[in-house]
């Protein structure tokens, strides 16, 4: 069957520092990844999507930037985090998008 | 821009009383619709979900949502809450036929007291 895994489950990071996030999809192939940040009040905003190893398109224009070095494997990064991306970041895969996805458990990140 | 507007911020309601969750949406195409939950400290599962065919879609727990093509809703019900309802409740949409990318409400919060 297939799985999602997410970590760091929490993270508080300075101002400043760098950041890495990694998601990782088990048991099937191909999948579409996507990485979604869920603030306060504001509901799920899609940050990045990828279709294939390599590809990945930006939603929002933002200080965070991501990266599919393998197939089942997502990465968000900042290279200087600021305090407005604090929230609760959700890694996402599906099949083909249509059918729905599945989420990680997340990644709450306090930046202070 | 494709939105998805659920009007309801935070409800609060009693065990055995009905719940209904508007969620409109702004795209005019054909539109695949779901229903996300998320129970306090978990993570979002698929409650149910629309592509085509009757516009009554019924879900895990008892929940239904039903597709109103005209007036561009997906409302989420449940005939009586029990407290374990309680959990966040979000609204997506996705074009039908594209890569998939979910536009997602901004979420109703479900307190159900006992």
């Amino acid at each position: 069957s297939q799985t999602i895994h997410q970590w760091p489950a929490t993270l508080v990071q300075p101002v400043g520092s760098p950041l890495s996030l990694e998601c990782t999809v088990e048991g099937t192939s191909n999948p579409n990844l996507y990485w979604y940040r869920q603030a306060a009040g504001r509901g799920l905003q899609l940050l990045f999507y990828s279709v294939g190893i390599g590809q990945i398109s930006s939603e929002v224009p933002q200080n965070l930037s991501a990266s599919r070095p393998q197939d089942r494997q997502f990465i968000l990064s900042s290279k200087k985090l600021l305090l407005s991306d604090s929230g609760f970041y959700l890694c996402a895969w599906a099949q083909t998008g249509v059918y729905g996805y599945t989420f990680g458990s997340g990644t709450r990140l306090t930046v202070v | 821009a494709q939105s998805v507007s659920q009007h309801n911020h935070h409800v609060i309601l009693s065990e055995a009383a009905s719940l209904e969750l508007g969620c409109n949406y702004s795209y005019g195409g054909t539109v695949n619709l779901f229903w996300y939950v998320q129970y306090p400290g978990q993570h979002l599962q698929l409650l149910l979900k629309y592509f085509s065919g009757d516009p009554l879609v019924k879900g895990i727990k008892g929940f239904e949502a039903e597709f109103i093509k005209s007036k561009f809703s997906f409302n989420l019900r449940k005939p009586s809450v029990q407290w374990s309802d309680t959990a966040e409740y979000f609204c997506a949409v996705n074009k039908g036929g594209s890569q998939g990318n979910l536009i997602f409400g901004k979420g109703t919060k479900l307190s159900v007291k006992p």
